[in-house]
Formats: structure tokens, C-alpha cells, sequence
């Protein structure tokens, strides 16, 4: 039961570096989430994807891009990162009916030094 | 606005002692109300959803029940592995897509 499976578990970057976050569910579910979590703001929507071939911007989407490589993966993508970035990013996945919860990976915690 | 707003943010209890958290919201056309529980280190792991007011749902010792503002998570004798944030969300009225939480209550359960 592998349901949500978020790469890699930890990295540190240095300012400026840019790396990938990469998603892929196996509960052949339609929405896909990007997430990040900072002591005292709880879970903050960086980017969604309601379906295949759609993405959209949520609360706090600068510095960030994302990519709905097919059904399965979502990757967010920070192109130059900087210290402000450092956070435990979730990916989840979703139905896409609107009553249905969401499902979240364990996460990616990453420092930028 | 959509909001969601969870108290106590942190509440210690000892093992044995029942309490409830709260979760309160203000969304139009409510389709729905997620439990998620999140251990250190992980992700949050869906509990219950509750669809309409005076709807309950029970999981061992965690018992969820909503009203039309409100919605609450009931702990009967908790024991020491019932200790994690505890989050509430509901689904957005601007855009069905998207999920509001609440920043969660942290609980503590005492041997």
C-alpha cells in the first residue's frame, strides 16, 4: 500500500541552488496538492492540479513551479532557492469530487542554507 | 472567507482523561469535514469525514461529531499513543479543488 510517495525524505540546499520535489500516487486519483508546512502556519496550498494537464496557482505559489508529468506525478520545481524556502513540503492526492479527503506522503523536509 | 479555526493548540492531558478539541468553521455550502491525525515526521493521515450536522463517527477511542458551526473530537480515555497534532479540514466554497485546514491542536497524553 504505497498511496502517496514524495522524493527524496531530506535535502539541504545552498541559496541560489534549485532542485525538484517529486510526487507520484498509486490510488489513480485525478487531483494532486502541493504543500508546505512552517511551525505556527500549518498547511499552506502552494500548487494544485484538479486533472491531468491542469495546474493552478494556491496561497503561497512564488519562487515555485510545478509539473503534472501524467496522472501519476506532480513534481514542484524551485528554480533558485532561497533561505525563506526552508520548510517540510507535502504532497497529497484527491479524487477530485469534492466531499472526498485528501491523502498525504510523508514529506520532504528541506534546508536552505 | 473560508476559515477554519482549531482550539485548544495545544492541550496535555493525563492518560485515562477524556476531553474533546474543537474545530469551528465558517465555509457556505458545507460539503464536507476532514479528522486528519499527524505524527512527528509524518504526514497527516486521514481520520473520519462528516458530511451533515448531528452526523458522528467513531475510530477506537476518537469519536467526531458535527453541527452547523462546528465540529468536535471527542478522546475517551486516551492512552499515550493517542499523542499527535490533530487537523481539521473542510473544502473550499470558491474552488471545490482546494482544502482549508486549520493549524491543528497538539495533544499530549500523560502515562
Amino acid at each position: 500500500n504505497a498511496g502517496v510517495t514524495q522524493t527524496p525524505k531530506f535535502q539541504v540546499l545552498k541559496t541560489g541552488q534549485s532542485m525538484t520535489l517529486q510526487c507520484a500516487q498509486d490510488m489513480n486519483h485525478n487531483s494532486m496538492y502541493w504543500y508546505r508546512q512552517d511551525p505556527g502556519m500549518g498547511l499552506r496550498l502552494i500548487y494544485y492540479s484538479a486533472s491531468e494537464g491542469t495546474t493552478d496557482k494556491g496561497e503561497v505559489p512564488n519562487g515555485y513551479n510545478v509539473s503534472r508529468l501524467n496522472k501519476r506525478e506532480f513534481s514542484l520545481r524551485l528554480e533558485s532557492a532561497a533561505p525563506s524556502q526552508t520548510s517540510v513540503y507535502f504532497c497529497a492526492s484527491a479524487t477530485g469530487v469534492s466531499n472526498q479527503p485528501q491523502h498525504f506522503g510523508d514529506g520532504t523536509r528541506l534546508s536552505i542554507l | 472567507e473560508d476559515q477554519v479555526t482549531q482550539s485548544p493548540e495545544a492541550l496535555r492531558l493525563q492518560e485515562g482523561e477524556s476531553s474533546s478539541l474543537n474545530c469551528s468553521y465558517t465555509v457556505s455550502g458545507l460539503r464536507g469535514l476532514f479528522w486528519y491525525r499527524q505524527d512527528p515526521g509524518k504526514g497527516p493521515e486521514f481520520l473520519f469525514t462528516l458530511y451533515s450536522a448531528g452526523e458522528e463517527k467513531e475510530k477506537e477511542r476518537l469519536k467526531a461529531t458535527l453541527t452547523k458551526k462546528e465540529s468536535f473530537l471527542h478522546i475517551t480515555a486516551p492512552k499515550p499513543e493517542d499523542s499527535a497534532t490533530y487537523l481539521c479540514a473542510v473544502p473550499g466554497y470558491s474552488s471545490a479543488s482546494k482544502i482549508i485546514f486549520g493549524s491543528g491542536t497538539r495533544l499530549s497524553i500523560r502515562p
